[in-house]
């Protein structure tokens, strides 16, 4: 998992409330990910981050909002309006290689 | 937009070769990954390939490229039953990473 920390592993919510991932990293990487991991599909990008101050969607950005205000950190919020929201949420960073480094992932629970 | 594909499971005998394919779309890819994830964990990378060569070994891992067929493959030699799990392959256009569907291998004794 090297130096990137997601918060916590298990997550519940009532539909209809917005919650916030946190992902935190000290490797001091510039670009950092969020995936979002069905059961039995592959990794799906949300939205991602080259720099701080500056975030792009990725292929299912809907529901979802992310900030980078610092390099360190990225919370990624899943709101109301996103559908299907019960998944495994990964957060990762980019080196300066293109290789990337995965957090232990939150699993997120809505009911 | 296209699909990295991959084929869902994989079975082989503890001590076998085992074979995992993808094809991947982007052509402009630099560089093309392997990844490995076990139950609840996040992925850890293995190795990964630039694109301008053919092969790389690494200890038990072959990596093959064949950018002609946009196919990239993992060979795991003597596969142990440490190596159940799901191996996804990546390719990387424009500062993205895009995985493929993931192959679940299961190593039974």
């Amino acid at each position: 998992d090297g130096g990137i920390t997601q918060s916590p592993k298990y997550l519940f919510r009532k539909e209809g409330q917005n919650v916030t991932l946190s992902c935190e990293q000290n490797l001091n990487h510039d670009a950092m990910y969020w995936y979002r991991q069905d059961p039995g599909q592959g990794l799906r990008l949300i939205y991602y981050s080259q720099i701080v101050n500056d975030f792009q969607k990725g292929d299912i950005a809907e529901g979802y909002s992310v900030s980078r205000e610092k390099k360190e950190s990225f919370p990624l919020t899943v709101t109301s309006a996103q559908k299907n929201p019960t998944a495994f949420y990964l957060c990762a960073t980019r080196d300066s290689l293109y290789e990337q480094y995965f957090g232990p992932g939150t699993r997120l629970t809505v009911t | 937009g296209e699909d990295v594909e991959q084929s869902l499971f994989l079975s082989v005998r503890e001590g076998d070769s085992s074979v995992i394919n993808c094809t991947y779309t982007d052509s402009s890819s630099t560089y093309l990954y392997w990844y490995k994830q076990e139950p609840g964990a996040g992925l850890q990378l293995l190795t990964y390939i630039f694109s301008n060569m053919d092969m790389k070994q690494d200890q038990r891992l072959t990596v093959l490229l064949n950018k002609k067929d946009k196919h990239l493959s993992l060979r795991i030699a003597d596969t142990q039953t440490g190596d159940s799990a799901i191996y996804f392959c990546a390719e990387t256009p424009g500062g993205k990473l895009i995985f493929g569907t993931g192959t679940r291998l299961q190593v039974f004794p």
